[in-house]
């Protein structure tokens, strides 16, 4: 495997149903990104773990819960989700420079499409 | 806060022709990134060319070349020679290179592009 792959690359669920998504990245980057993307809106980030921490949670329902068990594998747990939910998920990674100089450029995974019934 | 705007919803060209999309950005940083991306229909964003902020010359990579005027704030991408691979979503993203370093990406709306024959 090489990249950021994604798994499962479809999924449905219903609202009462709990499910997760699993984000692995094989470039040996240090940090990795979730990211939101809706039909006619920009993509959203929703969380961002730099160095296995959360350094960012952008406002995101407790509905969805991040982990990060190590650099190279990110998930995101799904529990009573909303159909307004439904949607795909990206996962990004990238490596962030310590030295306060941000990061490089972002390498995504091919997303698994959500749908909520 | 940063903000990306891409004001082309949609844009078509015909093959081997030159396109150019639109990026305007509005930030208070001086050190930044900024990236155009590729989503084509089968959804993996690719990275297609990065821009670092303190550099004058402009950006190329192949048939891709970006106009980046730092003082208005503007970063258009052309493509020329247009092939039908082509076609896909093209998204303008921001990164500032802050001492919160978290290396976020800020996205506009995005560019659906049509290559047609």
């Amino acid at each position: 495997e090489t990249g950021v792959t994604q798994t499962p690359r479809h999924l449905v669920m219903g609202m009462t149903n709990k499910k997760s998504l699993k984000c692995e990245q094989h470039l040996g980057h240090n940090a990795m990104y979730w990211y939101k993307q809706s039909a006619k809106k920009p993509l959203e980030l929703m969380f961002v773990y730099s160095l296995e921490e959360r350094v960012e949670n952008n406002s995101v329902p407790s509905r969805f819960s991040p982990e990060c068990p190590n650099s190279s594998h990110l998930f995101l747990h799904l529990h009573t989700l909303q159909p307004e939910d439904s949607a795909l998920y990206l996962c990004a990674s990238s490596q962030v420079f310590l030295a306060g100089s941000g990061g490089r450029e972002q390498f995504f995974g091919p997303g698994t499409r959500l749908t909520v019934l | 806060a940063q903000t990306v705007t891409q004001s082309q919803p949609e844009m078509s060209v015909q093959e081997a022709e030159t396109v150019t999309l639109s990026c305007t950005y509005d930030t208070s940083e001086n050190n930044y990134y900024l990236f155009w991306y590729k989503q084509p229909p089968s959804r993996q964003m690719i990275l297609v060319i990065r821009q670092e902020a303190y550099k004058q010359q402009n950006a190329t990579e192949n048939r891709f070349s970006v106009n980046f005027q730092k003082a208005a704030k503007s970063f258009s991408l052309k493509i020329s020679d247009s092939q039908l691979g082509d076609t896909a979503m093209y998204f303008c993203a921001f990164m500032a290179l802050s001492s919160s370093n978290t290396g976020k990406l800020i996205f506009g709306q995005g560019t659906t592009l049509q290559v047609k024959p």
